[in-house]
């Protein structure tokens, strides 16, 4: 049973650029979320899909886009790449919109991206 | 403001020695708290889930307690391995307008060494 997969783990950008990371949630959950997390920092909730719609946002600008696909997988695209944007961005996967309850919630092992 | 914080902010241990890790919440409402364990570089694993109801929850050589009347946990490592090097990371969930969030804290760095 594979986990929660994300695609690419490393990749270099330019500052103005447009990137794409995916993911495909651990199999039979339909909830998707989205952090980034700074070097030495906590991660930062940016957004969550459930039934192929955004249902949380976090303190993100619009710059940061999601798109959850009929077999739950989701895409995080962000635009107008800044050099603040270097992060890792991890992708979690759980069952509904409950992060709650005690359902445990995966996370993949993140796409490390760098903005230069 | 929902807000986790966490501490030590880093903690170096001999192998085979214990220790524990604090983490104080002011979110509310409160609806679970969780510890991941984040190796450098790697998404982070859950080690423990404890709901309102829950004081204490053990995972293996991990013991996580909660005190939801003065919102703190704790994390406990018995006989630490060269392997519990990471960051272990409280996490608190809470909710708004029907749907849950998770708050995270900045992490707790631990080193054991040899």
């Amino acid at each position: 049973d594979a986990g929660v997969t994300q695609s690419p783990t490393h990749l270099i950008k330019t500052r103005g650029q447009q990137v794409t990371l995916r993911c495909s949630p651990k199999s039979g959950h339909d909830t998707v979320s989205w952090y980034q997390q700074a070097l030495g920092q906590g991660p930062q909730f940016i957004f969550q899909y459930y039934e192929e719609e955004e249902r949380q946002r976090g303190n993100f600008p619009d710059r940061f886009s999601g798109h959850q696909f009929p077999n739950y997988s989701s895409e995080l695209n962000v635009n107008a790449l800044l050099l603040g944007d270097s992060a890792l961005y991890l992708c979690a996967s759980s069952s509904g919109t409950g992060q709650l309850s005690g359902n445990t919630i995966y996370f993949g092992e993140g796409s490390w991206l760098t903005v230069v | 403001k929902n807000q986790v914080e966490q501490s030590p902010q880093s903690l170096i241990i001999l192998e085979g020695k214990n220790c524990t890790l604090q983490c104080n919440y002011t979110v509310s409402p409160f609806s679970n708290l969780r510890w991941y364990k984040q190796d450098t570089g790697r998404g982070p694993v859950s080690l423990t889930i404890m709901t309102f109801s829950e004081n204490t929850k053990s995972n293996g050589r991990y013991t996580a307690t909660l005190d939801a009347d003065t919102k703190q946990s704790s994390l406990h490592i018995t006989a630490s391995q060269l392997s519990d090097s990471a960051s272990y990371i409280c996490v608190v969930s809470t909710s708004r307008d029907g749907y849950n969030k998770l708050i995270f804290g900045a992490g707790t760095r631990l080193a054991v060494h040899p």
